[in-house]
């Protein structure tokens, strides 16, 4: 079945550096790609939208100069906290689907901890 | 805006008990509902899904009814086994988002003992 790989699956970075996280459809291509994050005890919040070739779409209240989502390719979307600070500490997971309406396929997602 | 609630965890069992997992949403279209499994260390898996009112979707010995007039979809297994310990996600997405995008509940950690 289709498979979607995220990396690294655990980070920790310093306060004031950035991480970039690679979520790749090893076995498909995914015109549109979803990143969320999950706090602690919280529900799964949908940042962003990530569009092939075009610019993310992101969710209300999501800053897209922190999280910069590029698209590059049908089989990769990556994420990247720059100036990554404590508060950022957090799990984010992706998702993509292959064909419309079908269903999403998830990644393993990726635990950033900044110290 | 749409929301899901899911009862929290961590809810124990012992092995071959019976589960039951609720689910509630609200919603301002016509949603599809979901529910999405997560085992330690691995992504979240599509478990099971029911597109409309008294739909049900099943799927590894669980079950769960869309219920459009309690507005809810709760989670059942008749017997649950070990290997079923996981966290369970409940969610929406609605028909006008192209079923684009998905609306979760905070999930509900299930632990089974032998």
């Amino acid at each position: 079945g289709a498979v979607v790989s995220q990396h690294p699956s655990r980070v920790i970075c310093k306060s004031g550096t950035s991480v970039k996280i690679e979520c790749r459809s090893l076995d498909f291509q995914a015109t549109t790609m979803f990143w969320y994050r999950q706090f602690p005890k919280q529900s799964l919040m949908l940042m962003a939208t990530s569009n092939e070739g075009s610019k993310a779409t992101y969710e209300q209240g999501v800053e897209k100069d922190k999280f910069l989502i590029n698209h590059a390719s049908l089989t990769l979307s990556t994420l990247t906290v720059t100036s990554a600070h404590p508060e950022d500490s957090s799990f984010y997971i992706c998702s993509a689907r292959d064909v419309s309406n079908s269903p999403l396929h998830f990644g393993n997602g990726t635990r950033l901890t900044v110290t | 805006g749409d929301s899901v609630t899911q009862m929290e965890g961590p809810v124990t069992l012992s092995e071959e008990a019976f589960l039951t997992i609720n689910c509630t949403y609200t919603a301002t279209g016509y949603p599809s509902l979901f529910w999405y499994v997560q085992y330690p260390g691995e992504g979240l898996q599509l478990l099971l899904k029911a597109t409309k009112a008294d739909d049900k979707g099943s799927n590894k010995g669980f079950e769960a009814t869309y219920r459009k007039e309690t507005t809810s979809f709760h989670l059942e297994k008749g017997s649950v086994q070990v290997s079923d310990s996981a966290v369970y996600f409940c969610a929406l997405s609605e028909r006008d988002s192209g079923y684009s995008t998905l609306t979760f509940g905070k999930g509900t950690m299930l632990l089974v003992s032998p």
